[in-house]
């Protein structure tokens, strides 16, 4: 069973507009959670992160927001630029002493120029 | 800093051999991890170490096997490999802080593996 769900396998954007990248949850022992960037033949790179005890988190042209009660979080890129185009993950774990991170499956982001 | 480093890059192996991925950080973390990426199935978590001496199973464990003797290694075996087990393999390595919270982890370049 997929803890965490990126349902959109891939999505096109135009440079300039802005790109909302989904995911949710099952767990509702989930409180932190993360977003990795990924380009072909490298490892995945952190890009933000959310804590449940915000709903909303921005770093510069990234924004994350955490709707718990939908078991929801979604990535704003604003604006979007063709070097966004990667895959992104969602990852998400409990404070319950497991130190487990489960990722979702990602999504293909392409920001055409 | 090297960050993160994984040997080797590529690596093809026959049903039954056995082989060592290599993994070392230098940047002191106590959290080291090994993943597998496969098409639509993302990073499924394989083993995990929260420091020297320490390892427990990740979601998908079967066939790996690891051990901590250094807070800078964390190596990964496949004592008997398997078609199945052709994948993309990332190590990660992250701080730790709050009990049972590992922070925004640190990944490797991959390991590439093909099993005939």
């Amino acid at each position: 069973d997929q803890q965490v769900k990126q349902n959109s396998p891939s999505l096109s954007v135009q440079e300039g507009r802005i790109s909302i990248l989904n995911c949710d949850y099952t767990n509702s022992m989930f409180d932190y959670f993360l977003w990795y960037k990924k380009y072909p033949a490298e490892g995945p790179t952190f890009l933000i992160s959310i804590s449940s005890i915000k709903d909303k988190n921005e770093d510069g042209r990234f924004t994350v927001f955490l709707n718990k009660s939908a078991k929801h979080l979604s990535l704003h890129i604003v604006p979007s630029q063709p070097g966004d185009s990667a895959v992104y993950f969602c990852a998400a774990s409990g404070t319950s002493g497991t130190y487990k991170y489960i990722f979702g499956t990602g999504t293909r982001l392409k920001v055409l120029a | 800093n090297a960050g993160v480093t994984q040997t080797p890059k590529f690596q093809v192996l026959k049903t039954g051999q056995s082989m060592t991925l290599q993994c070392a950080q230098d940047m002191n973390h106590e959290y080291m991890s090994w993943y597998r990426q496969d098409p639509g199935m993302g990073l499924r978590l394989i083993h995990y170490s929260v420091g020297a001496g320490i390892t427990d199973q990740g979601e998908v464990p079967n066939g790996y096997n690891v051990s901590r003797s250094t807070t800078e290694d964390f190596p990964l075996r496949l004592l008997s490999a398997a078609p199945s087990q052709t994948s993309v393999y990332f190590c990660a390595s992250s701080p730790t802080g709050l009990a049972g919270l590992a922070y925004e982890q640190y990944f490797g370049p991959g390991t590439r593996l093909t099993v005939t």
